[in-house]
């Protein structure tokens, strides 16, 4: 079993629906998370950043934490075309290395 | 959040020469910086975690005198890819930060 799992995809949504993208880990010591977007050929852009359990929100996109279900999510409310990309879960122990999850494939259709 | 530099952003070389990549904090004390590497369609696969002052930690598989890493300051982190084939052609990315990560925009090298 991977320490972080994440649906590849690619969901593909139509311009305005809310996308919801998830992660699910196994190590109860992560205690941060993060949202990445991956443009094809470029670095990963944090997008979302939350420590322990709890939400954020940030313009369109809002990020949960459920600590105890072991479970992420991002969402992010009337997509756009420009949102297509790649969306990677991260999280780690304050310090140390991430670990990612696969990176889901998004496609928004105009 | 700290932002990340990388030098240069695309290099193509011949098998068997070095190439040296660059890694820099421009806002941001970075005594850590991370090395990862990133196939095609796939995620990021660390490579090493670079400490100013110190020897690097390399992750399980990665050579260590193939991918030499030298952290000198705390806004310098360098990867450098000895005697170069093929195989090593990648997309090399660095980060930094302190719980938050902070990713530069990466290097992408052809190695012919």
């Amino acid at each position: 079993q991977k320490e972080v799992e994440q649906d590849p995809g690619p969901l593909s949504v139509p311009e305005g629906a809310i996308v919801s993208l998830n992660c699910t880990y196994s190590n109860s010591a992560f205690q941060y998370f993060m949202w990445y977007r991956q443009y094809s050929r470029k670095g990963p852009e944090l997008l979302m950043y939350t420590y322990s359990s709890g939400n954020k929100e940030d313009g369109r996109f809002t990020a949960q934490v459920d600590k105890s279900s072991k479970y992420i999510s991002l969402f992010i409310r009337d997509s756009q075309p420009s949102d297509s990309a790649t969306y990677l879960c991260a999280m780690s122990i304050y310090g140390n290395k991430l670990v990612f999850g696969a990176g889901t494939i998004l496609r928004v259709k105009s | 959040g700290a932002v990340v530099s990388q030098h240069p952003s695309r290099v193509i070389c011949k098998s068997g020469t070095s190439v040296k990549i660059e890694c820099r904090s421009l806002d941001f004390q970075a005594t850590t910086m991370f090395w990862y590497r990133q196939f095609p369609k796939k995620s990021l696969m660390l490579m090493a975690t670079s400490n100013e002052g110190s020897k690097a930690t390399y992750e399980q598989g990665v050579e260590k005198d193939k991918f030499l890493i030298n952290h000198a300051s705390l806004t310098l982190s360098t990867l450098t890819v000895t005697s170069a084939h093929p195989e090593d052609s990648s997309f090399y990315i660095c980060s930094t930060g302190s719980g938050e990560q902070f990713f530069g925009p990466g290097t992408r090298l052809t190695v012919l």
